[in-house]
């Protein structure tokens, strides 16, 4: 049984660094083709897919939000961690990890609320 | 904005059929597999739909996915109160060099 989960502080305050850690079971991040995405929803609003990392580590981003986000893995502690630099009230959302094979995100956490509030 | 459109909301009665579009063009539907999401109230998403058509274990053939050329389209048959939720496809996109949702589409049970 595939399981993830999102962990991370539930208030920032604009302007600091958001960081995020999906641990998951049920499967491998060194087992090839698979790979742990995180997608975002605002309140009300439509997904938004950010970053995922694949077995090779091969890394992908979104291209509107590149150049504030980092991924990494821990296959080991079987572990993803997103980090996301000058957080603003626009990034409020809830923040989804998921579990990626090989397009496709498969499994779901139950998502972690994010407010970004002075 | 979503490079994927999707209708903001469709409705049917209890026992009918609704059908999602998905469009989008060559560069994310027309060269890859679509995959179709369920979101309901308060939830996280569900895999419904991956590589066009294909169901993960636990999905009902009640849902269905089929794709041709740059648009994609998700059919829900014999629609049941708990299928109002909200639906979003996906795919990759080559130019963006990443994954794109749709805009989503809101399925209300008359």
């Amino acid at each position: 049984q595939i399981t993830l989960k999102e962990s991370g502080p539930t208030l920032v305050k604009p302007t600091q660094t958001l960081t995020l850690t999906c641990t998951f079971s049920g499967f491998s991040l060194k087992t090839s083709g698979v790979g742990v995405g995180w997608i975002r929803q605002p309140p009300g609003k439509a997904l938004e897919w950010l970053a995922l990392v694949y077995w090779n580590d091969d890394k992908r981003y979104s291209p509107s939000l590149k150049t504030r986000l980092t991924i990494s893995k821990d296959p080991f502690k079987n572990q993803v961690v997103l980090t996301m630099t000058n957080m603003d009230p626009v990034d409020t959302a809830t923040y989804y990890c998921a579990h990626v094979s090989p397009v496709c995100f498969h499994h779901w956490g139950q998502g972690t609320l994010v407010t970004v509030s002075s | 904005q979503s490079v994927l459109t999707q209708p903001p909301s469709v409705s049917a009665a209890p026992g009918q059929k609704v059908t999602i579009s998905c469009s989008g063009s060559s560069s994310n539907i027309g060269n890859n597999y679509v995959s179709w999401y369920q979101q309901l109230p308060g939830t996280a998403p569900k895999l419904l739909i991956y590589e066009n058509n294909k169901r993960p274990s636990g999905i009902p053939d009640r849902f269905s996915g089929s794709k041709s050329g740059t648009s994609a389209t998700l059919d829900i048959a014999g629609l049941q109160t708990g299928d109002e939720a909200d639906y979003y496809c996906g795919t990759w996109d080559n130019t963006l060099s990443g994954f794109v949702f749709g805009t989503g589409t809101k399925v209300t049970v008359l």
